[in-house]
């Protein structure tokens, strides 16, 4: 079985404030991968970041940063100085090979609203 | 560009009703995905295949089934509508390696009434 958990519901700061979404995943498969989206208020999910379950090299984009840690079982998600259109709802995603195919599971998603 | 292309935007269907809904992908991805989106329960799978006429449950596929004969095309069905399906049903692909990441369709809002 595979699940994704992330804790916070809602997350509200104010702008310029640096705020750190956090994701749990389990899995029996030692081959996986990870994933972020980022949901605007239009409703279309965005694919942000991807790592390998071989990878632990955190990542830099920008305002945006990955750490990835294998020990805690965690891919959590920092955006530093927050802006007002980083405004979303944030998921977290674990693919894993399951019978034939790589089954994509979600967590229940993080609401991160940014005010002036 | 990813292109992943759901057939209606907005349905209104009455309880009892069989449903179809269409996605269709351009990108040649091996991986198709059906899942329903409702507050506070995030992205729930309801299916997925791996292949032409090749699918897998997810974990809530009561009262759905889907269809894979061609491989840039996914359909969900809902072979007898109930008030508790009325959501935002959202299909995806990607590829099984290389760059696995998942493109989405824009969604489609389901009222069944």
């Amino acid at each position: 079985a595979q699940k994704v958990t992330q804790a916070q519901t809602e997350i509200s700061v104010v702008e310029k404030e640096d705020v750190t979404l956090d994701c749990v995943y389990e899995t029996r498969d030692t081959t996986y991968y990870l994933f972020w989206y980022k949901q605007p208020p239009s409703g279309e999910l965005v694919f942000l970041i991807r790592r390998n379950s071989f990878d632990e090299q955190n990542e830099i984009s920008g305002r945006y940063s990955w750490n990835f840690q294998k020990s805690t079982s965690s891919f959590n998600f920092t955006i530093t100085a927050s802006q007002v259109v980083d405004s979303a709802v944030y998921f977290c995603a674990l693919s894993a090979m399951t019978g034939g195919g790589n089954k994509l599971t979600f967590g229940t998603g993080t609401q991160l609203k940014v005010e002036l | 560009d990813v292109k992943v292309t759901q057939s209606s935007r907005y349905l209104v269907k009455r309880t009892g009703e069989k449903v179809f809904l269409e996605c269709v992908q351009d990108m040649d991805h091996e991986n198709m995905f059906w899942y329903r989106q409702d507050p506070g329960l995030g992205l729930r799978l309801i299916y997925f295949s791996y292949d032409v006429k090749m699918k897998e449950k997810g974990d809530i596929p009561e009262g759905y089934s889907v269809s894979r004969e061609k491989k840039e095309r996914f359909s969900l069905i809902l072979e007898s509508a109930s008030t508790n399906q009325t959501s935002m049903y959202l299909c995806a692909s990607s590829f099984w390696v290389g760059e696995p990441e998942a493109f989405f369709g824009q969604g489609t809002r389901l009222t069944v009434v």
